[in-house]
């Protein structure tokens, strides 16, 4: 069973920080991942995507990957209120298919950003 | 580009009744995977289509069967309802396999 582990949070932090979100996963062969986005009651969101090991900047979104660490993470710079939601990070298994689908997701963090 | 589109947004329903959900991919997209969501469990996968053909399945009993037709449009469909079943169910598209998934906004299902 491939995985992605995700602490659950709450991770709370004050308005203008950063927020570093984590992410590990079990699957070496992994080759792509993603973080989603999910306000509550609302569908996951794709923010960003990433497949090369180092850093992926989008705005004030940065996704940082080390494969050899098999460690994802997703950087939020200067936290806003509206970024308070839940974020699940997902890897596209090296063998993509079977039982668990060919994303494998964590089951979130879940941030709030203070004012 | 329109988004992925899901219908209907909300369903009531009673143990024992069956219920058809419904998805429209992004225009282009030819896979559709469909999930379940609970408070605490995470998306459990169900299936996926592509090219109306099911590629993968989650491990769900048999009550839950899917389809996907010739315009990638896709239903799925839960048999002889439990309470359990009461879920949001999301259906993401993508272009192929390997690529990233949007997700249309949801179904949610309340078994009664």
């Amino acid at each position: 069973q491939k995985e992605v582990e995700q602490n659950s949070g709450p991770l709370s932090v004050p308005e203008g920080a950063i927020a570093s979100l984590n992410c590990t996963y079990s699957d070496r062969g992994s080759q792509s991942f993603f973080w989603y986005r999910q306000y509550s009651g609302k569908s996951p969101e794709l923010i960003m995507f990433i497949y090369s090991n180092g850093d992926k900047e989008d705005g004030r979104f940065t996704a940082q990957l080390n494969k050899a660490s098999q460690y994802v993470s997703l950087l939020i710079r200067d936290s806003q209120p509206s970024d308070s939601a839940t974020y699940l990070c997902a890897a596209l298994p090296g063998d993509y298919g079977g039982s668990q689908g060919n994303l494998i997701f964590g089951k979130g963090t879940k941030l709030s950003v203070k004012p | 580009k329109a988004g992925v589109t899901q219908t209907p947004r909300y369903l009531i329903k009673t143990r024992g009744q069956q219920v058809t959900l419904s998805c429209s991919p992004i225009s282009g997209h030819r896979s559709v995977s469909w999930y379940q969501q609970t408070p605490g469990q995470g998306l459990q996968f169900l299936f996926e289509y592509f090219s109306e053909t099911q590629r993968n399945k989650g491990n769900f009993p048999g009550r839950f069967s899917g389809r996907q037709f010739s315009n990638s449009r896709s239903e799925m469909n839960v048999s002889t309802l439990e309470l359990g079943d009461s879920a949001l169910y999301l259906c993401a598209s993508s272009f192929d396999t390997y690529n990233e998934q949007f997700f249309g906004p949801g179904t949610r299902l309340t078994v009664l």
